[in-house]
């Protein structure tokens, strides 16, 4: 069966410094791969998603990148972190195959001080 | 642009008594609909969905209907339970295989 892998589920990091959050899924190979934020009591905002190898595409203009170095690996980055980076992070992905249903990971935490 | 809402920001209900959750949605091109429960500090769980060509699908305690005409997609939980408590958002597909979120509903339930 397919998992995602998240990490770290909780982070504190000060302002201006750098940002790596890792996804990883296992038991599938291609999937499509995304990169979510939630503010707190807030809907999901997509920010980034990824169709293959090296290829990103970013939905809103912000401090933070992502990557793709693997085939199931999807990183997200900042090299300096803002106080507005605070939130839940989600990543998710699916089956080009699929009717589109997303498989979110647990989360991680970000707090920006 | 197009876009997919909640009417209710927090629906509060009885332990026992039916929950309603409701969603709009503007994108009449959307074909598949999909409603997540995300519980506090984890990620959304799917619940259940619905393709535009059907109009009510049951799951177990959970019922999704789709109403085409007024681009309205509904959640019923059946007797719902502490454990229902969460906040439940919809999703749409629309062009290509992105889903699009609605704003999300907080589920309080009261024992």
């Amino acid at each position: 069966s397919q998992t995602i892998h998240q990490w770290p589920a909780t982070l504190v990091q000060p302002v201006g410094s750098p940002l790596s959050l890792e996804c990883t899924v296992e038991g599938t190979s291609n999937p499509n791969l995304y990169w979510y934020r939630q503010a707190a009591g807030r809907g999901l905002q997509l920010l980034f998603y990824s169709v293959g190898i090296g290829q990103i595409s970013s939905e809103v203009p912000q401090n933070l990148s992502a990557s793709r170095p693997q085939d199931r690996q999807f990183i997200l980055s900042s090299k300096k972190l803002l106080l507005s980076d605070s939130g839940f992070y989600l990543c998710a992905w699916n089956s080009g195959r699929s009717t589109g249903e997303l498989f979110f990971g647990e989360g991680s935490r970000l707090t920006v001080l | 642009g197009e876009s997919v809402g909640l009417h209710l920001p927090t629906l509060s209900v009885q332990e026992g008594d039916n929950s309603i959750i409701n969603c709009a949605y503007s994108n009449s091109a959307s074909d598949y609909f999909i409603w997540y429960k995300q519980e506090s500090g984890k990620g959304p769980q799917f619940i259940i969905d619905i393709r535009s060509n059907m109009d009510k699908r049951q799951g177990q305690r959970v019922t999704v209907l789709l109403n085409k005409t007024v681009k309205h997609l509904s959640l019923q939980i059946a007797a719902t339970q502490p454990g229902d408590s969460a906040v439940y958002f919809c999703a749409e597909k629309g062009a290509g295989n992105m889903l699009t979120f609605g704003g999300g509903t907080r589920l309080m339930v009261k024992p």
